[in-house]
């Protein structure tokens, strides 16, 4: 069966460290992946795209990183903030029908100052 | 500033009672979705419509839940009748094909 999977358990950094989150798949082609960014009490927000031939994306202290081989996915915040905790979701896209995404679980991300 | 709309963004009510849930996608958007988000499930889709067909409904309980897009400016989600078990935070989202979706602030729906 198709699974995603996201560290359920919060990971907590010091402020300024990098964070990195995992997303791994199982039984899965998509043709690309996407993070989201969740706060409590809100709906999630797109951060980054990746598509099935790119390595690595970049955006400001985002970094995202797509291994099809490994079916995984790592997602980095570099110079990390207070600000930057939340909940931190992957999604990958399903080939046969446009846009429509299936989500992991999701990762809260607690930075301390 | 362009956002995905949700009404209403709380509703409490009694198991068997009707629940309707709106959104208006984001304007030029042709995909709209429903999802439903709990503790233990996570974010589930119920249903996708795109350029107001229904797309994929496979996620929804079809014997109680029903979506529809009147028009492009209006989605819609309605349970009937509610369960104890439909408490969760529903979602509606927007977007364009092979495009990121745009996610509205979710109605809270408690049914007692």
């Amino acid at each position: 069966s198709q699974k995603i999977e996201q560290n359920s358990e919060a990971l907590n950094i010091q402020e300024g460290k990098t964070a990195t989150l995992t997303c791994n798949y199982t039984n899965y082609s998509p043709a690309y992946l996407q993070w989201y960014r969740q706060d409590p009490g809100r709906g999630p927000v797109f951060l980054l795209l990746i598509r099935e031939n790119e390595k690595e994306k970049r955006k400001e202290r985002l970094k995202v990183t797509f291994d099809t081989t490994l079916k995984q996915s790592l997602f980095h915040i570099t110079a990390s903030q207070p600000a930057d905790s939340a909940t931190y979701l992957c999604a990958l896209s399903n080939n046969n029908a446009g846009n429509m995404l299936t989500f992991g679980g999701g990762t809260r991300l607690m930075v301390k100052p | 500033d362009a956002r995905v709309t949700q009404t209403p963004r709380h509703k409490v009510t009694e198991m068997g009672q009707e629940v309707t849930m709106r959104c208006q996608p984001i304007l030029g958007h042709n995909t709209v979705f429903w999802y439903r988000q709990t503790m233990m499930q996570g974010l589930e889709l119920l249903a996708y419509f795109r350029n107001r067909a229904p797309l994929d409904d496979s996620g929804m309980p079809k014997d109680r839940f029903s979506a529809e897009m009147p028009d492009a400016t209006l989605a819609t989600l309605k349970i009937q009748p509610s369960e104890p078990r439909d408490s969760a935070v529903y979602f509606c989202a927007s977007g364009l094909v092979l495009g990121t979706q745009y996610f509205g602030p979710g109605t809270r729906l408690l049914v007692l």
